[in-house]
């Protein structure tokens, strides 16, 4: 069964730095990887899509990379600022399947 | 990618009754998922509702208690069957959009349920 792990659980940072949140799964076996951000309350907004064939996708300030063979994806943020607050939500799935996610990681930046 | 509108945003209800969660899709998808999100935590798939049969349900997910309808290839409803206080949770649909490889899953905005 298909497990999805995010280090850490909460991050706090000044505004400005860059951070790296991470995620691992348990079997290697995807079709895709996908990186969800969540506003309090809300529901998700997709921030990047990483394809098992691929290795890294980028969105302005964001860069996801994928190590299918290790069963890791890291997603780096730049130059933080505090509109970055939010829970960052990692989701594999296979092909056909449901997303499985992980349990977050709640992101504060400070001003 | 698909666009989905999920109803109602929120309600607030009382133990006992019933609330269906409707999605509409602006584009026909063969599968739909829908999510139960509890307060602090991450999203687990409640079931899969394909058109045209039976959902599949998750393990702890019993159809007495989420029934599901998927009537077309754009709609589908979840109901909250005799609900208590521990139902109290975002509930979320979820298609793959038109080309999952490309663009991945596209989420509703989700259904913020209160139990009292």
């Amino acid at each position: 069964k298909q497990e999805v792990t995010q280090i850490p659980a909460a991050l706090s940072v000044p505004e400005g730095e860059n951070l790296v949140l991470n995620c691992s799964f348990t079997d290697s076996a995807i079709y895709n990887l996908q990186w969800f951000r969540q506003d309090p309350g809300k529901g998700l907004t997709s921030l990047l899509l990483i394809q098992s064939s691929q290795r890294e996708q980028t969105s302005g300030r964001l860069n996801a990379s994928l190590d299918k063979s290790s069963g890791r994806s890291t997603l780096y943020i730049a130059a933080s600022q505090p509109g970055d607050s939010a829970t960052y939500l990692c989701a594999v799935n296979q092909a056909g399947t449901a997303l499985i996610f992980g349990k977050g990681t709640t992101l504060s930046v400070s001003s | 990618s698909a666009v989905i509108s999920q109803k109602p945003s929120r309600d607030i209800c009382q133990r006992g009754t019933s609330l269906t969660i409707q999605c509409q899709v602006d584009s026909q998808v063969t599968m739909m998922f829908w999510y139960r999100q509890q307060p602090g935590q991450s999203l687990t798939l409640i079931a899969t509702a394909n058109q045209g049969s039976e959902a599949t349900y998750e393990s702890g997910f019993v159809i007495d208690k989420f029934p599901i309808s998927r009537p077309n290839l754009t709609f589908s409803t979840l109901t909250v069957s005799n609900m208590s206080p521990e139902d109290s949770s975002i509930y979320l649909c979820s298609v793959e959009t038109g080309d999952t490889l490309t663009y991945g899953y596209t989420f509703g905005s989700g259904t913020r349920l209160t139990v009292v």
